[in-house]
């Protein structure tokens, strides 16, 4: 089952912030964020592991909620590098499986 | 260390042939994903190999078939081609499962 994210697209001005939900109907294990630029293959961000771990990248930072099958990548003060859509990634909660099954997407538009 | 290879980047091909991509992942992955990118659809899910195992299968049709060599690379072949196979196909690699993954540039297949 594919995940669902929300919202489908967000325009910010540089320096706003932003959080892209991730919500799952099955049970998790892990939850993966990536980054993909027009043209160019998706790019690795974080992993978060079943346990409500929240992690950090730079200004770039997840929560995961286990009970609610849920995960919110938060950005702030955005740059325009920033610019991209945004993809969750879930295995189910039999374990480490590497069956990773991709939402559709976020937009994500940083303007100056 | 070098990344993800796939070859070849851009392909043509007729309605009923068939195609082969191939995918090198960085040196010491023994995981192998495969994934259909298409605008409508994001990325689906096709199958993911580990030491020339395929341990997970996404819901394509048996057209859709792949292997892995014992040196991790990985190829993918689509049989009897549709117009609807027209898409980008991205490999992925990762050292074990419970880790990121990283993404090769993909092969972009166009049928007509």
């Amino acid at each position: 089952q594919q995940p669902v994210q929300s919202p489908q697209a967000v325009i910010l001005r540089e320096g706003e912030d932003a959080v892209i939900n991730c919500s799952s109907s099955k049970a998790l294990y892990s939850v993966h964020w990536y980054r993909q630029k027009h043209g160019e293959a998706p790019v690795f961000l974080m992993i978060l592991l079943k346990g409500g771990e929240q992690k950090g990248h730079e200004k770039i930072s997840a929560s995961f909620n286990e009970k609610k099958q849920q995960s919110s990548l938060y950005l702030t003060a955005s740059q325009l590098s920033y610019s991209g859509t945004y993809f969750c990634g879930t295995e189910g909660s039999g374990g480490a499986t590497n069956k990773l099954i991709f939402g559709t997407g976020t937009l994500l538009a940083v303007q100056p | 260390k070098a990344g993800v290879t796939q070859t070849p980047r851009y392909l043509i091909k007729t309605r009923g042939q068939q195609v082969t991509l191939s995918c090198s992942p960085i040196s010491g992955h023994r995981s192998v994903s495969w994934y259909q990118q298409t605008p409508g659809q994001g990325l689906q899910f096709l199958f993911e190999y580990f030491s020339e195992t395929q341990r997970n299968k996404g819901n394509f049709p048996g057209r859709f078939s792949g292997r892995q060599f014992s040196n991790s690379r990985s190829e993918m072949n689509v049989s009897t081609l549709e117009l609807g196979d027209s898409a980008l196909y991205l490999c992925a690699s990762s050292p074990i499962a419970g880790h990121g993954y990283t993404f090769g540039s993909g092969t972009r297949l166009t049928v007509v």
